[in-house]
C-alpha cells in the first residue's frame, strides 16, 4: 500500500483480556518497528524485525508482550492479560534498506479499563 | 545508543524563523542524525536527515557542526500549522542496518498568531 497501515485504530478492552494488534508495513520494507507512546510522553521501543526475524526483543515491557512477522510483511503485536498500564497509543513503522527514515502508522490507541 | 538533549518546549510568532536545537555529546560515527515531526494522534513524520554541516529541503534545514556533538532544526518563517512535537533522533539510518533506535520526548513547538 501506499503507507503503513494499522488496525484497528482504537481498541478498548477489559482489563485482563488479550489483545492484537496488526501492522501492514510498505511493500518491500524490510525492517519493521514497534513504539509505545504514553499520553504526553516520548516514543518507547519494543521490537524491531529484520525480515520476519526479531534480533532485538529487549524493548517488550513484559513477558506479556510479543510479536511476529510474517511473510516480510504483516506483524502482529499481541498483548495477554492486558493491565491498565499497557493504554496508550502502538505505532508501527517500516523502513528499507537505502531508505533515509522510517514511515509511521497512525497507530493503534489502546485503552484498558 | 546516543543519547539527546532537546528542549521541552518552545513558542513562536507566526512568521519567525525557529531553531531547535538538539545535543548528542556520544554521536558515534556512523550515526547520522535525523528529526521527525510528530501531530497529535498521528505517527511521526521524517523531515530531515544529516551526517554533517548543512542540509537543505523544502520544508526545513539542518545545521551540524564539524564535531557533530550537536544538531539544529531551523524552520523558516514558521505558520500555525507547524504547531507540533519534534524529534531529533540519533543512529544509524535504515541503510546502515537494522539498529534499535529510541526517540526521547522531543520538543513541543507552539506557533502563536
Amino acid at each position: 500500500g501506499a503507507g503503513v497501515s494499522q488496525s484497528p485504530s482504537n481498541k478498548v478492552t477489559e482489563k485482563g483480556k488479550d489483545v492484537e494488534l496488526r501492522c501492514d508495513p510498505i511493500s518491500g520494507h524490510t525492517a519493521l518497528y514497534w513504539y509505545r507512546q504514553r499520553l504526553g510522553q516520548g516514543l518507547e521501543f519494543l521490537i524491531y524485525f529484520q525480515g520476519n526475524s526479531a534480533p532485538d526483543k529487549s524493548g517488550l515491557p513484559s513477558d506479556r508482550f510479543s510479536a511476529e512477522r510474517t511473510g516480510e510483511s504483516v506483524s502482529t503485536l499481541t498483548i495477554q492479560r492486558t493491565q491498565q498500564e499497557d493504554s496508550a497509543v502502538y505505532l508501527c513503522a517500516s523502513s528499507f534498506l537505502g531508505g533515509e527514515g522510517y514511515t509511521f502508522g497512525s497507530g493503534t490507541r489502546l485503552t484498558v479499563v | 545508543l546516543a543519547k539527546t538533549t532537546q528542549p521541552i518546549s518552545m513558542d513562536s510568532y507566526e512568521g519567525q524563523e525557529v531553531n531547535i536545537t538538539c545535543s548528542h555529546n556520544n554521536i558515534a560515527t556512523n550515526d547520522y542524525i535525523t528529526w521527525y515531526q510528530q501531530f497529535p494522534s498521528q505517527g511521526p513524520r521524517f523531515i530531515i536527515q544529516g551526517y554533517k554541516t548543512k542540509v537543505t529541503n523544502e520544508v526545513a534545514s539542518l545545521f551540524i557542526p564539524a564535531d557533530r556533538k550537536s544538531s539544529t532544526l531551523s524552520l523558516p518563517r514558521v505558520s500555525l500549522s507547524d504547531t507540533a512535537v519534534y524529534y531529533c533522533l540519533v543512529g544509524d539510518p535504515p541503510s546502515g542496518g537494522y539498529q534499535k533506535v529510541t526517540f526521547g520526548t522531543g520538543t513541543k513547538l507552539q506557533v502563536i498568531p
